[in-house]
Order: structure tokens, then C-alpha cells, then sequence
């Protein structure tokens, strides 16, 4: 049974870049099964899909954050990450990662498995 | 992007009720659609896929139906484990979007 976990800072201060990580155990970043994705819930609000990484490396990043994010494979530590810069109060978060199957569509299926989150709180 | 909204907000229901939340997306999703739940300080948790597929281990109480913009999820009689937040996620187009959620509470 594939699980996640998130790991990285708790305080990031405004403006630096916030640096994520998330462990796959149980499958491999590797396998064509499954699409890996970053999504956030600011604190009491909805959920908000940040961007996504296949195995081939290929990503899809949301408009509303696409020049401040970076999604990536680190194939060598079954892990895959993610960089947003110039974080700002409005980035406070919950971070979770989450893995979709991959169903022959672009986008794949719903997201079956989920990290149980880390949250990110800015303040200098 | 495709902006899902969800009605109500918050519902306030009893144990046994049948309860029902919809998910009116702006623009045609198919059936590429998928509900969860979540419960607080939890992740949230995969209940239906492709707008009425019951995911693996979910009670058969939990129903989806619905095509193109308009979606329900029913639960046929709420049980005190029911009690949480519930959003419809739309995977038909990039980006992924989801509603804003419905809370269900105690009555």
C-alpha cells in the first residue's frame, strides 16, 4: 500500500522560498501509475490544487502560482518535491501531497492516496 | 478554470437522515468528478470518483450521481461517523478545482 509523507519547515519568512518534500513508501515515483501532486487549504478555507508531476517528469502547475512554483522528481530517494518563492502571509497553509492513478487521460483519476499534511505558517 | 460550487455550505442533520449536497460546476465536466470527505486535522479522504464509482472500503451508503455541471452526493442515512466536511473536486480540465466545501453537523 503506497503512503506519503510531507516533510520541510514549519516558519518560512516572507519573501524566501518554501522547500517541501514528500516520501513515497510502499511504490515507486518511478511507475507510470500514478500522477504526484502538491495541494494546500489555508487555515478553515477550501482546498486549493497547486501543481502536479509524472513520472516522466512532466508538470502541470496552476496559473494562479505557476511563476513561483517548481515540482520535482528525486528519483534516487523516492521522493518528489516542491518549490514556491516569494512566500507571503497568504501562503499560511496546510500542505498536503497527493498521488492520482494515472487512467490514460492527462489528468488521471481522483486522488486515492494522501499525506497527512504540514503546515506552513509565514512570519518573519 | 473550471469553478465548482457547492450548496449548501453547512447542513445540519440527524443520525438516520438521508442527506443530500450538490456540485454545480461552470462549465461541462463529463463525469471526471470526485467527492471526499474530511474530518478536522485529517487529510482529506477519497468517497466517489467518476461522478458515481463508490472507491474501495467506502460504505454503500455513500452515493454519487449526476453528468455534465450538475452532481449529488447522498448519504442514505447519516451515521455519527458521517459527521465532517465534504468537497467535489472536478478532474476534467487543468487546473484541478474543487468546491468550497459542506460541512454536515449534529441537528
Amino acid at each position: 500500500q503506497v503512503q506519503l509523507q510531507e516533510s520541510g519547515p514549519g516558519l518560512v519568512k516572507p519573501s524566501q522560498t518554501l522547500s517541501l518534500t514528500c516520501t513515497v513508501s510502499g511504490g515507486s515515483i518511478t511507475s507510470a501509475a500514478y500522477y504526484w501532486s502538491w495541494i494546500r487549504q489555508h487555515p478553515g478555507k477550501g482546498l486549493e490544487w497547486i501543481g502536479n508531476v509524472y513520472y516522466s517528469g512532466s508538470t502541470y502547475y496552476n496559473p494562479s502560482l505557476t511563476s513561483r512554483v517548481t515540482i520535482s522528481l528525486d528519483t534516487s530517494n523516492n521522493q518528489f518535491s516542491l518549490k514556491l518563492s516569494s512566500m507571503t502571509a497568504a501562503d499560511t497553509a496546510m500542505y498536503y501531497c497527493a498521488g492520482n492513478p494515472s487512467d490514460g487521460r492527462v489528468l488521471g483519476s481522483a486522488f486515492d492516496i494522501w499525506g497527512q499534511g504540514t503546515m506552513v505558517t509565514i512570519s518573519s | 478554470d473550471i469553478q465548482m460550487t457547492q450548496s449548501p455550505s453547512t447542513l445540519s442533520a440527524s443520525v438516520g437522515d438521508r442527506v443530500t449536497i450538490t456540485c454545480r460546476a461552470s462549465q461541462s465536466t463529463t463525469n471526471w468528478l470526485a467527492w471526499y470527505q474530511q474530518k478536522p486535522g485529517k487529510a482529506p479522504k477519497l468517497l466517489i470518483y467518476k461522478a458515481s464509482s463508490l472507491e474501495s472500503g467506502v460504505p454503500s451508503r455513500f452515493s454519487g450521481g449526476g453528468s455534465g455541471t450538475e452532481f449529488t452526493l447522498t448519504i442514505s442515512s447519516l451515521q455519527p461517523d458521517d459527521f465532517a466536511t465534504y468537497y467535489c473536486q472536478q478532474y476534467n480540465t487543468y487546473p484541478v478545482t474543487f468546491g468550497g466545501g459542506t460541512k454536515v453537523e449534529i441537528k
